[in-house]
C-alpha cells in the first residue's frame, strides 16, 4: 500500500529556517499536504501542491516537489517559537476519492531561542 | 467560524467499558472520518464515512464501530474498551468533489486512558 516517510525529530534555533523533508512511495499522488498540530490541537492545514508543481511559496512556506524522486520538503524561513510543532506529510493516492489521505509519522519542530 | 467539535477532551474508561466518541461538524461537509493518532505512527485511518448512514472501514477498524444517523454527526464506538486502545481520537471531515484537494478540517482530538 501506499506509505509516507518522515524523520521524526528536527531542532532549530529561532531565526534559521527549517526544512522538514518527506518521502512518499504512491506514483499516482495527485496532491500532497502539509499539516501542523500545535500541542492539545488537531492538525491544521498549512498548504498543498497539485503534482504538475515543483514549487509552491506562501509567505514564510515553500514547498518542493520533486515527482521523480517522490521526494517532498516543506522550508520555514525565519523559523520562530510558535512554529514549534508537529508537522504532518499527506498525500492522495487519486483525485477525487473520499478514501483520502495517507499521513506520515509527523515531524516533531522545536525551535531553541 | 466553522468548526469540528468533539465532544470529550479527556476520557478515562476501564477494561471493558463501552465508549462513545462524538464528532459533529458544521460545515455541511460531505465525508467524516475517524483517526487514531499515535507517537511515531503519525494518523490511522480507522473508520470513514461519505454520507449518511454509509460507512467504509479504514486500515484499523478491529475493535470499534462506526454510526452517521445525521450528516453532521459521526460517532465512534468502542464496544468493549480494551488497554491497547488508548490512544488519541481525531475526527475530520472535507467536502466531496470530483476533483481537487481532499483537504480536512480536524477536531481538537480525544485523548482516552483505558485502565
Amino acid at each position: 500500500g501506499e506509505d509516507v516517510e518522515q524523520s521524526l525529530f528536527l531542532s532549530v534555533r529561532e531565526g534559521d529556517s527549517s526544512v522538514i523533508n518527506c518521502t512518499y512511495t504512491d506514483s499516482s499522488s495527485t496532491y500532497l499536504y502539509w499539516y501542523k498540530q500545535e500541542p492539545g490541537a488537531g492538525l491544521q492545514l498549512l498548504t498543498y501542491i497539485f503534482s504538475n508543481m515543483d514549487m509552491k511559496q506562501d509567505q514564510r512556506l515553500t514547498v518542493l516537489l520533486n515527482k521523480k524522486d517522490k521526494h517532498l520538503s516543506l522550508r520555514i524561513a525565519d523559523t520562530q517559537t510558535g512554529d514549534s510543532a508537529i508537522y504532518f506529510c499527506a498525500e492522495s493516492p487519486r483525485s477525487g476519492s473520499a478514501r483520502q489521505l495517507t499521513f506520515g509519522s509527523g515531524t516533531q519542530l522545536t525551535v531553541l531561542p | 467560524d466553522v468548526k469540528v467539535t468533539q465532544s470529550s477532551r479527556y476520557l478515562v474508561k476501564r477494561t471493558g467499558e463501552k465508549v462513545f466518541l462524538e464528532c459533529v461538524q458544521d460545515m455541511d461537509h460531505e465525508n467524516m472520518f475517524w483517526y487514531r493518532q499515535d507517537p511515531g505512527l503519525g494518523l490511522r485511518l480507522i473508520y470513514f464515512s461519505y454520507d449518511v448512514k454509509m460507512k467504509e472501514k479504514g486500515d484499523i477498524p478491529e475493535g470499534y464501530s462506526v454510526s452517521r444517523e445525521k450528516k453532521e454527526r459521526f460517532s465512534l464506538i468502542l464496544e468493549s474498551a480494551s488497554t491497547n486502545q488508548t490512544s488519541m481520537y481525531l475526527c475530520a471531515s472535507s467536502r466531496a468533489g470530483a476533483s481537487g484537494a481532499n483537504v480536512l478540517t480536524f477536531g481538537a482530538g480525544s485523548r482516552l486512558t483505558v485502565l
